[in-house]
């Protein structure tokens, strides 16, 4: 059964500094990997996913997230944080058609 | 936190039909999200409901197609009508619950597949 780990609910990085968002998955077949960002009061925005092909994805806002199946990871980083990074952030594992799971978010806190 | 109840979780249906899912949340919440997720993409909102006013949809959606009622705080529904097999894909709802500090929960999914 497909599973997604976010680890850490919160987590608070200075204004500049590298962000890392951790996220580990199970799946018994090559998954779909996906992160989200949901801004209050607005839906989710995809960031980026990977789906074959490169390990390592670029999304939107300097995003990038690398997929690495030894580890089963897929975690979230961007070089220096902007105020306007501060948001929730979902990991998402999708077996091609089977169903969507989400992990439980983490909000990210940008200190000044 | 808040448990999302989405129903069904999967359905078959004939092409010229129309599909009602169901979203029921253990807990009163202000705002609920409808996806849908085509094979092999990711999700695109269809539309916001708010519970005493009309749904928002996203552009490329309109209310004929998906129709939604929001009766209370607490239950949605999304109905896709006459459906076709571009339509097959998975339907998600998602709440945010703003006395948690504005925290998104998602329902399972419906996997729907139109023949």
């Amino acid at each position: 059964a497909q599973s997604v780990t976010q680890l850490g609910s919160h987590v608070s990085v200075s204004e500049g500094a590298l962000v890392l968002l951790r996220c580990n998955y199970s799946s018994s077949v090559p998954p779909y990997l996906f992160w989200y960002v949901q801004y209050p009061n607005q839906g989710l925005q995809l960031l980026l996913k990977y789906t074959t092909g490169a390990t390592l994805v670029k999304g939107i806002n300097g995003f990038e997230a690398e997929f690495k199946k030894s580890e089963t990871s897929f975690h979230l980083t961007k070089p220096s944080a902007h105020m306007s990074d501060a948001a929730e952030y979902f990991c998402a594992v999708s077996e091609r058609d089977d169903k969507i799971i989400f992990g439980k978010g983490t909000r990210l806190h940008i200190l000044p | 936190s808040a448990v999302i109840s989405q129903k069904p979780s999967r359905d078959i249906c004939q092409r010229g039909t129309s599909l009602t899912i169901q979203c029921q949340v253990d807990s009163q919440v202000t705002m609920m999200f409808w996806y849908r997720q085509q094979p092999g993409q990711s999700l695109t909102l269809i539309a916001t409901a708010n519970q005493g006013s009309e749904a928002t949809y996203e552009s490329g959606f309109v209310i004929d197609k998906f129709p939604i009622s929001r009766p209370n705080l607490t239950f949605s529904t999304l109905t896709v009508s006459n459906m076709s097999p571009e339509d097959s894909s998975i339907y998600l709802c998602s709440v945010e619950d703003l006395d948690l500090g504005g925290r998104a929960f998602f329902g399972q999914g419906t996997r729907l597949t139109v023949v």
